[in-house]
């Protein structure tokens, strides 16, 4: 079975610092994909990334970045310069190779507050 | 387009009384899931189908009934609701992505459901 680890409950930051949300992916399968979806206090759940197994490249997006370390299933996300608005619960899921599309483990969640 | 729709939003309900939440997707996505949301649990899988006319059990079925007659369309149903079942429920939806990766699933707004 599947398991996602999010260690922090959660963090208090000042705007304009920088934050990284951990997350690790446990798995039996080689090829798998990592998610992270952001709940903002309005509920709804917003997909930030989708990232596979086999591809270690870090990516950034404005002001958010992942690092994938395959040799660890770490999937860790940076907000650079965080603002008010990054407040939210911050959700890591994965699944594996063909389920993952209608199958996905979750996180219990990291809740971010960016205080002004 | 819009997306993957749930209603009610909102359902208060007595123990023993059923009811039935629907979803829809307009995305023609071949593969649904339900999930509830539970506090400190993150989401958990309750249902899943990969076409009209298959599902099966996700991680926590118990209590919950479901069928997928059209692509459409994937109701929940509660049989006998029990306090237990209070929860946030959200419905996905997802396209297959062929022998190489999965796509994000597409989430909807989510049904708040209360058992007294």
């Amino acid at each position: 079975a599947q398991k996602v680890t999010q260690a922090q409950t959660e963090i208090s930051v000042v705007e304009k610092e920088d934050v990284t949300l951990d997350c690790v992916y446990e798995t039996r399968d080689t090829t798998y994909y990592l998610f992270w979806y952001k709940q903002p206090p309005s509920g709804e759940l917003v997909f930030l990334i989708r990232r596979n197994s086999f591809d270690e490249q870090n990516e950034i997006s404005g002001r958010y970045s992942w690092n994938f370390q395959k040799s660890t299933s770490s999937f860790n996300f940076t907000i650079t310069a965080s603002q008010v608005v990054d407040s939210a619960v911050y959700f890591c899921a994965g699944g594996d190779s063909g389920a993952g599309s209608y199958q996905l483990t979750f996180g219990k969640g990291t809740k971010l507050s960016v205080i002004p | 387009n819009a997306g993957v729709t749930q209603t009610p939003k909102f359902q208060v309900l007595k123990t023993g009384q059923s009811m039935t939440l629907q979803c829809a997707q307009d995305m023609n996505h071949e593969y649904m899931s339900w999930y509830r949301q539970d506090p400190g649990m993150g989401l958990r899988l309750i249902h899943y189908s990969v076409g009209a006319g298959i599902t099966d059990q996700g991680e926590v079925p118990n209590g919950y009934n479901v069928s997928r007659s059209t692509t459409e369309d994937f109701p929940l149903r509660l049989l006998s609701a029990a306090p237990s079942q209070t929860s946030v429920y959200f419905c996905a939806s997802s396209s297959r992505a062929g022998t190489q990766g999965i796509y994000e699933q597409y989430f909807g707004p989510g049904t708040r459901l209360t058992v007294t």
